[in-house]
């Protein structure tokens, strides 16, 4: 069974800093994609980016970026120039040929 | 806005009784999932439906269950109802093209929030 480890429970970082989520995740799956989900206080679930597993760039969506090493199968995702907006738990997630497996997620601060 | 539709948006209800949950899925989504997301937790995969039919199952409960209608909604019933069955559901849609069934990011609906009392 595939597995998503978010081994931060929680993170804080200065406005306008950058700041790293770790993910990693355990899969015998050669096609997949991997994901990070925003959850805002309002509890809404909102994508952020995706990554095709066959692509060795990594995928970038304005100020949201991810590194992704297949071979360690790690999935970390970067924030540029945190805004107080992105305070929020963040999810990572793996989909194979079926379901969605999520992290446990990170919480994330942002400090003015 | 995700085209995803839950309703009802709250639900109050005691133990022991049955509520059913509600989930429109984007325009031209086939496949719909419903997940549960207890207070300061992740999402647990419940099951998974595509055009009608079940295709996969996660750690739903016996007294849950679900199924997807013609027109593609989809409905969770919850029965005989505990304090811990308190959770947010999530209704979410994908694309899920057969061929390619990862090529396909789910769009989550704002989900229901029950209250077992």
């Amino acid at each position: 069974a595939q597995t998503v480890t978010q081994s931060q429970p929680e993170m804080s970082v200065q406005e306008a800093e950058t700041v790293t989520l770790s993910c990693t995740y355990d899969t015998s799956e050669s096609d997949y994609y991997l994901f990070w989900y925003k959850q805002p206080p309002s509890r809404q679930m909102i994508l952020v980016i995706r990554q095709e597993a066959y692509k060795q760039q990594n995928a970038t969506e304005n100020r949201f970026s991810v590194n992704f090493q297949k071979a360690a199968k790690s999935f970390s995702l970067k924030i540029s120039d945190s805004q107080l907006g992105d305070a929020a738990m963040y999810f990572c997630a793996y989909k194979g040929a079926q379901k969605l497996v999520f992290g446990q997620g990170t919480r994330l601060t942002i400090n003015p | 806005d995700s085209g995803v539709t839950q309703t009802p948006k709250h639900l109050i209800t005691a133990t022991g009784q049955r509520v059913t949950l509600r989930c429109s899925p984007r325009s031209g989504d086939l496949s719909v999932y419903w997940y549960q997301q207890s207070l300061d937790q992740g999402l647990q995969f419940l099951i998974q439906y595509y055009n009608g039919e079940e295709r996969a199952k996660g750690n739903i409960l016996e007294r849950f269950s679900a199924q997807q209608f013609p027109d593609l909604h989809s409905e969770l019933n919850l029965s005989s109802l505990e304090l811990g069955d308190s959770a947010l559901y999530f209704c979410a849609s994908s694309v899920g093209d057969r061929g390619n069934p990862a090529n396909s990011p789910l769009h989550f609906g704002n989900g229901t929030r029950l209250t077992v009392t």
